[in-house]
């Protein structure tokens, strides 16, 4: 079946700690990028990255870092929580320069103290 | 101004009503267009693609206008499921894999 799938799916945690959301597809997209989506905000890209080891700013990236070693796996790194990073977040995958929709992993909802 | 824009609603609307929301895009350019549905902390999901000519699937109808640049997502006989928010997106057209999206439509059906 295919998939993104995204972990952990629930975290509370406090200020000041380093985190790792991971998302990983199973679809050999080469596109992968994060969201967040935030009341009367909408989705925001976070990141995105193109390929393996290609990676760009999204339209709020501050606070945020992603690596992509590998084509399946594009992990969101929060080197330092902070509570405006409470939010509810989305990893999704489509193919590159193509006309497809994206497909987007479960959610993760994320609360900073 | 915003890439796409979408009248945030509530629509509220009896079961068996039909409903109709309309959602503009800023870029002539741009390539595909979807309708996704989120239900309330949940993933979005594909509700249909919108093509040039106008699809229909089951009791939703999609059409483009690109003279007008705009996208309306058509539902017939509203079921109590089909409660949800309706997101428009928008897939650009010079960073081809950028997605907009919209705010969202909320659909309330009632009994």
């Amino acid at each position: 079946e295919a998939q993104v799938t995204q972990n952990p799916r629930y975290l509370i945690t406090v200020t000041g700690k380093k985190l790792t959301v991971t998302c990983s597809q199973n679809m050999n997209h080469e596109y992968m990028s994060w969201y967040r989506q935030d009341p009367g905000l909408g989705l925001r890209q976070i990141y995105y990255s193109m390929n393996v080891e290609v990676t760009d700013k999204g339209d709020v990236p501050e606070g945020y870092k992603v690596s992509r070693k590998e084509k399946r796996n594009f992990p969101l790194i929060l080197e330092s929580t902070s509570p405006n990073q409470t939010s509810l977040y989305f990893c999704a995958s489509d193919r590159l320069y193509s006309n497809q929709p994206q497909h987007f992993g479960d959610g993760t909802r994320l609360s900073i103290l | 101004r915003k890439e796409v824009e979408q009248d945030p609603g509530p629509f509220n609307v009896p079961e068996g009503a039909t409903v109709a929301f309309n959602c503009t895009y800023s870029n002539s350019a741009s390539q595909s267009f979807f309708w996704y549905r989120q239900d309330c902390r949940k993933e979005p999901k594909l509700l249909m693609s919108v093509y040039s000519s106008g699809n229909e699937d089951g009791r939703f109808t999609a059409q483009l206008n690109r003279a007008s640049q705009y996208i309306s997502l058509l539902i017939r006989d509203s079921k109590l499921s089909d409660s949800a928010t309706y997101l428009c997106v928008v897939k650009g057209a010079y960073n081809f894999n950028k997605f907009y999206f919209g705010s969202g439509t909320k659909l309330n059906v009632k009994p």
